[in-house]
């Protein structure tokens, strides 16, 4: 079945670094890649995604790749502000309908 | 717009206790799905429902799980004779399409019910 493997957390970064989460994923076929932000107190917001291999999926600054050779979506942000500070989870969405999501990585910026 | 919303936004139930929780999708969305997120966990699919037709249930971890659309717009998740484990976050998304879309279309989430079961 369809699995994502996420970066454990949690992440502590200073603000202006570099983030780098990673994401690796199982699935059949070709799947659409994601990843959600949720914001404390908030829902599960689209952060970005990509629906087909060797797509660059980018919004506020993070991006990803999409990369069938090495069936990885890692998301990247060059600097990272303290309002960043969310849980961020990579999800795929095989031939089901639904998500399958990874387990989460909790990031804290610092000021 | 207005997105999904979820009611009640929090929920204590003493263990034994029936719980029913409801969901309005974004208006026009065909696909609606229910997840459930355990503390510190992704959120873990439950069932899915096209228009008032529910095509999968097999994320339903018991039968004291009941999901139903009845006329392809609000859904609610019913929980019966409530237990400890069933203490979650339960989220619900709907997204526009269905068919040959349904692998790209992005899934919009509503804000969640935490059940707390004592």
């Amino acid at each position: 079945g369809n699995s994502v493997t996420q970066m454990e957390g949690p992440v502590t970064l200073s603000e202006e670094a570099f983030l780098t989460i990673n994401c690796t994923y199982t699935a059949t076929g070709y799947p659409s890649l994601f990843w959600y932000v949720q914001y404390p107190g908030e829902g599960l917001q689209l952060l970005l995604k990509a629906t087909k291999a060797d797509d660059k999926g980018s919004n506020k600054g993070f991006e990803a790749t999409y990369r069938k050779e090495t069936t990885s979506f890692h998301l990247e942000k060059g600097s990272v502000q303290v309002s960043d500070s969310a849980v961020y989870f990579c999800a795929l969405k095989g031939s089901a309908r639904q998500l399958t999501f990874g387990s989460g990585t909790q990031l804290t910026v610092l000021p | 717009g207005a997105g999904v919303s979820q009611s009640p936004r929090y929920k204590v139930a003493k263990r034994g206790q029936d719980v029913a929780l409801r969901c309005d999708p974004i208006s026009g969305h065909v696909s609606l799905f229910w997840y459930q997120q355990a503390l510190g966990q992704g959120p873990e699919f439950l069932t899915y429902f096209q228009n008032e037709a529910q095509l999968d249930k097999s994320g339903l971890p018991s039968d004291r799980f009941f999901a139903e659309r009845p006329e392809g717009s609000v859904s609610t998740l019913k929980i019966q004779r409530t237990q400890q484990e069933d203490s979650a976050v339960y989220l619900c998304a709907s997204s526009l399409g269905a068919g040959t879309r349904i692998r790209t279309d992005t899934q919009y989430f509503g804000p969640g019910t935490r059940l707390t079961v004592l």
